[in-house]
């Protein structure tokens, strides 16, 4: 599993994007990129992932570069909901455990 | 289609007891796993199962627990002889394959040990 480092904590304005970095520089060729976030103590929420090429759902924005040794996840139009803890987890293609980190802390304000 | 459900979401055990969290996956899904949160941090793997094979269980601790999933119904996590570290939330998530697919939670089982 390739090890992920994120910031402790991010703020960010409630209507304003919110731009979580992640570093995996040990990433292999067939590992991919997940991203979950878990909001209070909920189960954790999956929200996207990718390989190399940038990805887009209705949820968040996945931008990988191109060198694959880190990763931006972009939620466009942050809510006070979006305030939760996320998740940037590296997983092999056959590896079935995913290995989360601390996470970063994201505070959406008004 | 319905998540990931487990049950009971609450489970208040006195020392010496026996605990037993149930996750039933999404329909479709024939992937278990099960995670642990221990209080202030993150989650820690616990086992990885098929339907009645366990694949994966390198994170389980040595005694007093156990996992399975049967032909027929919810996969079972069991804890023999509980103690005040077991305390935590156990979560179960599911998947429609293996080999690293994407894992759909439930909410959690939050287990109290007296």
């Amino acid at each position: 599993d390739a090890k992920t480092t994120q910031p402790p904590s991010m703020d960010c304005a409630e209507g304003r994007a919110a731009n979580l970095p992640c570093n995996h520089s040990t990433i292999s060729g067939n590992e991919y990129v997940y991203w979950y976030r878990q909001i209070h103590s909920q189960g954790p929420q999956y929200i996207i992932h990718g390989l190399k090429n940038n990805e887009t759902n209705e949820m968040a924005s996945l931008i990988i570069t191109e060198d694959r040794k880190s990763s931006t996840l972009i939620l466009p139009h942050a809510t006070l909901r979006d305030t939760a803890v996320y998740f940037c987890i590296g997983n092999l293609y056959n590896f079935n455990k995913f290995y989360f980190g601390s996470g970063t802390k994201l505070n959406v304000k008004p | 289609n319905a998540g990931v459900m487990q049950n009971p979401r609450h489970l208040v055990r006195r020392r010496g007891q026996e605990a037993r969290l149930r996750c039933s996956p999404m329909k479709g899904h024939s992937h278990v796993y099960w995670y642990r949160q221990l209080p202030e941090e993150g989650l820690k793997f616990m086992v990885y199962l098929q339907k009645e094979n366990i694949i994966d269980e390198s994170g389980m601790p040595k005694e007093r627990f156990s996992a399975e999933f049967p032909k027929e119904g919810p996969s079972i996590l069991r804890i023999q002889q509980v103690v005040r570290g077991d305390s935590a939330a156990y979560f179960c998530a599911s998947s429609p394959r293996g080999d690293g697919d994407t894992q759909y939670f439930g909410p959690g089982t939050r287990l109290t040990v007296l």
